[in-house]
């Protein structure tokens, strides 16, 4: 069964203190892989979209990167307005989109 | 503001009523989506729609149902409310069916008594 885990399912950080957080993925066929972040009482917000192993895209103090088997996204020097839970979602071949649980980061100032 | 406008944003139903939470984009995107999120999971794929008059299942279809008669608007109906559809919803629209530029709606939180 196609599955998608996210860890940890939250984390603490004080403000500026670097941490990545994970996506794991089994699906058969990857056709993309995207990050979202969510803030309390809203709708997910794009963020990136990663196609093949190796790739790397960077916003500001994120940076996400890809391997064959998870996602990490990297947060450098966070600051409190980063505070977000944070969703991996895989479209597999010919597939709708799998999300993961999210990862709820909390930066303290 | 262009983007995603569903409405309402809170919800109590009762047992066995029935409802229809609205969801219209101004960005003239032909794919839109119906995803339920619940504490611990993933946002789950309920109903969604690749064009005006075409419709089609998601993961978890069963109590609801969709139509899309226009381009902008794509409804869902709770046909008979039970307590396991208590949830947040949200709709979400994208020219391309990929995951590329979804924008997602602010969300219905409903609750079913």
């Amino acid at each position: 069964e196609d599955q998608v885990t996210q860890s940890p399912e939250a984390l603490r950080l004080q403000e500026g203190e670097s941490s990545s957080l994970n996506c794991s993925y089994t699906v058969s066929g990857l056709r993309g892989l995207f990050w979202y972040r969510q803030d309390p009482g809203k709708g997910p917000e794009f963020l990136f979209t990663l196609y093949s192993a190796g790739e790397e895209k960077e916003k500001e103090r994120l940076k996400a990167t890809l391997t064959k088997k998870e996602s990490f996204l990297h947060i450098t020097a966070p600051k409190p307005e980063d505070s977000a839970t944070y969703l991996c979602a895989v479209e597999e071949d010919g597939q709708n989109f799998v999300f993961g649980p999210g990862t709820r980061l909390s930066v303290l100032p | 503001n262009a983007g995603v406008t569903q409405t309402p944003k809170f919800q109590v139903l009762k047992t066995g009523q029935s409802m229809t939470l609205q969801c219209a984009q101004d960005m003239n995107h032909e794919y839109m989506s119906w995803y339920r999120q619940d504490p611990g999971m993933g946002l789950r794929l309920i109903h969604y729609s690749v064009g005006a008059g075409i419709t089609d299942q998601g993961e978890v279809p069963n109590g609801y149902n969709v139509s899309r008669s226009t381009t902008e608007d794509f409804p869902l109906r709770l046909l008979s409310a039970a307590p396991s559809q208590t949830s947040v919803y949200f709709c979400a629209s994208s020219a391309h069916r990929d995951g590329y530029g979804y924008t997602f709606g602010s969300g219905t939180r409903l609750t079913v008594v």
